[in-house]
């Protein structure tokens, strides 16, 4: 139990574009979904958390309107990185909660991102 | 604030041989903490928590933690590594005390076990 996918697993794109990233809870529904950035070597870093119909609450330095975040529903959010430089690329990692307590985070498989 | 601190960049441990990975931790209140581990090119796996209840937890894979209050240390413990094993670790707080669910990460303990 508690699965998490995110799609794609991985991403190559031309700087100026747009990628959208999607994160899934599989056989649960998630009441909080957050998105970390992990650099080489580093550790996760918290971009933004994401309630489900409610608008995201990014972490100081995040661009929101870079880093846009939707949560549509109780088991899908989605991170679009709009105009896609190379210093954007990083390895994205989802992870969701389930529950009033949402004591656990259950982590997705990441997504690389390659801009060039 | 809330805080979480891993020692040690990496461990060096020979398959068999008991292994430990280092935590401690500073929150205002009462802590939430739990250990994941990370394979490469990988998401983060969850291996344990502690909530509340008896300070030795026992989670996935043959890793243990012990909670320690008065040390504030939750370090995590295996027995008898195994090659497998080897991966980069993290320890992550949450304060009990806030209705933020934000997990604070430590900087990563990457493991190797040697056969």
């Amino acid at each position: 139990g508690a699965v998490v996918s995110q799609h794609p697993s991985w991403v190559i794109c031309k700087s100026g574009t747009s990628v959208k990233i999607e994160c899934r809870s599989l056989d649960f529904q998630a009441t909080t979904m957050f998105w970390y950035r992990q650099f080489p070597k580093q550790s996760l870093m918290l971009m933004a958390t994401s309630n489900e119909g409610s608008k995201a609450t990014y972490e100081q330095g995040v661009e929101k309107d870079k880093f846009l975040i939707n949560h549509a529903s109780l088991t899908l959010s989605t991170l679009t990185v709009t105009s896609a430089h190379p210093e954007d690329s990083s390895f994205y990692i989802c992870s969701a909660t389930q529950g009033a307590r949402a004591e656990t985070q259950y982590f997705g498989p990441g997504t690389r991102l390659l801009v060039l | 604030a809330q805080s979480v601190a891993q020692p040690e960049d990496q461990v060096n441990v020979a398959e068999g041989n008991p292994l430990t990975v280092k935590c401690t931790y500073s929150v205002s209140g009462n802590p939430y903490l739990f250990w994941y581990v990370q394979y490469p090119n990988r998401g983060l796996q969850f291996l344990l928590k502690y909530i509340t209840g008896d300070n030795l937890v026992k989670g996935s894979y043959g890793f243990e933690a012990e909670f320690n209050k008065s040390q504030t240390s939750f370090h995590l413990k295996k027995p008898s590594a195994l090659v497998s094993d080897s991966a980069l670790y993290f320890c992550a707080v949450r304060d009990q005390g806030y209705s933020s669910y934000k997990l604070i990460f430590g900087s990563g303990t990457r493991l190797l076990v040697r056969p």
